[in-house]
Order: C-alpha cells, then structure tokens, then sequence
C-alpha cells in the first residue's frame, strides 16, 4: 500500500516563494506527480519526478529523494491566481494507479 | 479535438436510487480510472482499468459498479449500496508509455 503526507494548508505572499512538502511510503514506487486543483475544477498535472534532483518547470520546481520518501513542490514569483491546492501523489508499480494524499490548500495573499 | 468528456456534471439522486456516470474519451489511452473526492479531502481510488474487458477494484469499491466494453468508455453506475455517495467523482485516462494522469472535467452527485 501507499501513504502519503502532506501539510493541509499554507499561506504565502504574492511575488514570494513557497515550498510544499510531501512524504511518501510505498511498496512499489514508479514516480512522484504533483497536480493543481482549483476549487471545484479538475486537477491538473504539473510535474513528474521518477529520478532523484531537481526538475525545473517554468515557476514551478519539484525536488525528488528515493531514499528518504520525499519530495517538494517549490512555486516562484507568487502570483494570485497561484492560490488552489496542490496534490501530491505516487504511482504503484503494482497496479499503475496514482495514490494521492489530501492536498494542501495554498492561500496567495497580496 | 481530443479529451475525456464526463457527464453529466451535476446529478442528484434520491436515497436508493443507482446513477450511472458517463466518461468516454477520444484519446485511445488504455488506462482508465474512477476516483472520488470529498470537500477538502484528496482523491481516493473506485475502479481501475488497463484494459478492454477487464477492470480491478481500487481502495473504495464497495457500492459500485464498472464495466469497460470499448476502449473508448469506461462507466461508473454508483449503487444503493454505497452509503455516502455525495461527492465529486473524476474520470482519468493514460497510456502505458506516458503515467501521466490526464482528467475530465468531474461530476458532482448529490443525495437529497
């Protein structure tokens, strides 16, 4: 099985910078996903992370750690519209099916 | 063009009713999945499927229902007996060459 931790909520200012944590425990991992939802919307990918490092997207960076079952999400450059929760998740070697945990709600405030 | 089209986006339903929620996709991925969401909460896995004709159960099975006779369809009937059923469920499809979960836009089913 899958179980995977990530803080509920977090409070940023617009134009700074926020790093989400997630840690995971799986019995057979394929990749580390982060998405974006918006509320009421679907969610929507934003990076992938199979290998250990850093993988750089535009404002959004996300950090990957095999060996300690960890990984973040790093948004630069706030803006507003950034304000949604952002849901980490991992893929199951077994079953090919993402896990994801709860989310955290990120609130931009100007 | 391409993409997962859910429907419908809100239903309600009487207590004891089976719904049946609609997901077909023009992508030809093999994968599909069902998942549902409550307020404030992540996604939790229904029923999955790798392939035409065959399907498995996720960690929340219990009161629904699946089948997946084209590659393009992959319905989601929740039953009478799924006790809380209010909630926002979301169709996804990918391919085995690519993991990356794509998904429809959701349908939000209410119990009045």
């Amino acid at each position: 099985g899958q179980n995977i931790d990530q803080p509920t909520e977090m409070t940023a200012t617009e134009g700074a910078i926020v790093q989400i944590n997630c840690t995971y425990q799986t019995s057979g991992f394929n990749g580390l996903f982060w998405y974006q939802q918006h509320a009421g919307e679907a969610p929507t990918f934003l990076s992938y992370n199979v290998l250990d490092g850093l993988e750089e997207k535009g404002r959004f960076s996300s950090f990957l750690s095999r060996s300690k079952g960890y990984s973040y999400l790093l948004l630069k450059e706030l803006q507003m519209k950034d304000s949604a929760s952002y849901l980490c998740a991992a893929m199951d070697t077994g079953r090919r099916a993402l896990t994801f945990g709860s989310g955290t709600r990120l609130q931009v405030q100007p | 063009d391409g993409g997962i089209t859910q429907s419908p986006k809100y239903l309600f339903r009487k207590e004891g009713q089976n719904v049946t929620l609609s997901c077909e996709q023009n992508l030809n991925h093999d994968a599909m999945y069902w998942y549902r969401q409550d307020p404030g909460q992540g996604l939790r896995l229904i029923y999955y499927s790798q392939i035409v004709n065959d399907f498995q159960k996720g960690d929340i099975a219990e009161g629904y229902s699946v089948s997946r006779e084209k590659k393009e369809s992959f319905p989601l009937t929740v039953t009478s007996a799924q006790k809380n059923p209010t909630a926002f469920y979301l169709c996804a499809t990918t391919t085995e060459q690519r993991n990356v979960l794509t998904f429809g836009a959701g349908s939000r089913l209410t119990v009045l």
